[in-house]
């Protein structure tokens, strides 16, 4: 176990359908980033929160909104998705996103989206 | 965009073999790590290496980093069937936190 958790583990849905995943971090980390992992591809990062701000958003698409309430939640909500966004979304946290330190990031198992 | 780029892109070893994976990245980096991961599943860190080391051990992993070449590789010695796994190469650029991962090199490891 790595500290990071992430809920659901594994997800089917329509492309209307709205759904939200989860995740949490017991590593008392400031920084936490959404990854997508399709299959043949780089590690695409996604959103980055730093100290609950959000410091980066990598050309997302607005079908993907992502939340983060305090330091030790991250959420990723879902709506209209499209079935070339079926991939594995990672969760990470890392101490901080200070360049100045080392950031050795803290991956969740992840959530297997499938889009129909 | 991708800093890192591992090499080969697939291993198949014995089980007791040396297993070395490279890593080859593009601009100034603070750091390098390595991760590993199995199938399905998050990864984890194995190693980080400064811009200013050279070489760094952790059991049977072994990480060299030469800056003047942009490379890096991982050498895991006396691998087993549990080694089997992917690994990922990440770099930061200078003046970022974030780090850049690679393709990753998959690696299996035969009983």
């Amino acid at each position: 176990e790595t500290g990071v958790t992430q809920t659901p583990r594994h997800l089917v849905m329509g492309m209307t359908n709205k759904k939200s995943l989860k995740c949490e971090q017991h590593l008392g980390h400031n920084a936490m980033y959404w990854y997508k992992q399709s299959a043949k591809k780089p590690l695409e990062l996604m959103f980055v929160y730093n100290f609950k701000e959000q410091t980066e958003n990598n050309s997302v698409p607005s079908r993907f909104s992502p939340e983060c309430p305090n330091s030790s939640h991250l959420f990723l909500h879902l709506h209209t998705l499209q079935p070339e966004d079926s991939a594995l979304y990672l969760c990470a946290s890392s101490p901080q996103g200070d360049r100045l330190r080392d950031n050795e990031q803290f991956f969740g198992p992840g959530t297997r989206l499938t889009v129909l | 965009s991708q800093q890192g780029e591992e090499d080969p892109q697939a291993l198949s070893i014995q089980e007791g073999e040396n297993a070395t994976m490279n890593c080859s990245y593009k601009t100034s980096i603070n750091n390098l790590q390595w991760y590993r991961q199995n199938s399905g599943r998050g990864l984890v860190h194995l190693i980080l290496i400064r811009s200013n080391e050279r070489e760094k051990h952790s059991g049977r992993l072994r990480v060299t980093l030469d800056t003047s070449k942009k490379s890096s590789s991982l050498l895991i010695t006396a691998s087993r069937a549990a080694d089997t796994a992917s690994y990922f190469c990440a770099t930061d650029q200078r003046g970022s936190y974030i780090p850049t991962f690679g393709r990753g090199t998959s690696l299996i490891v035969h009983p």
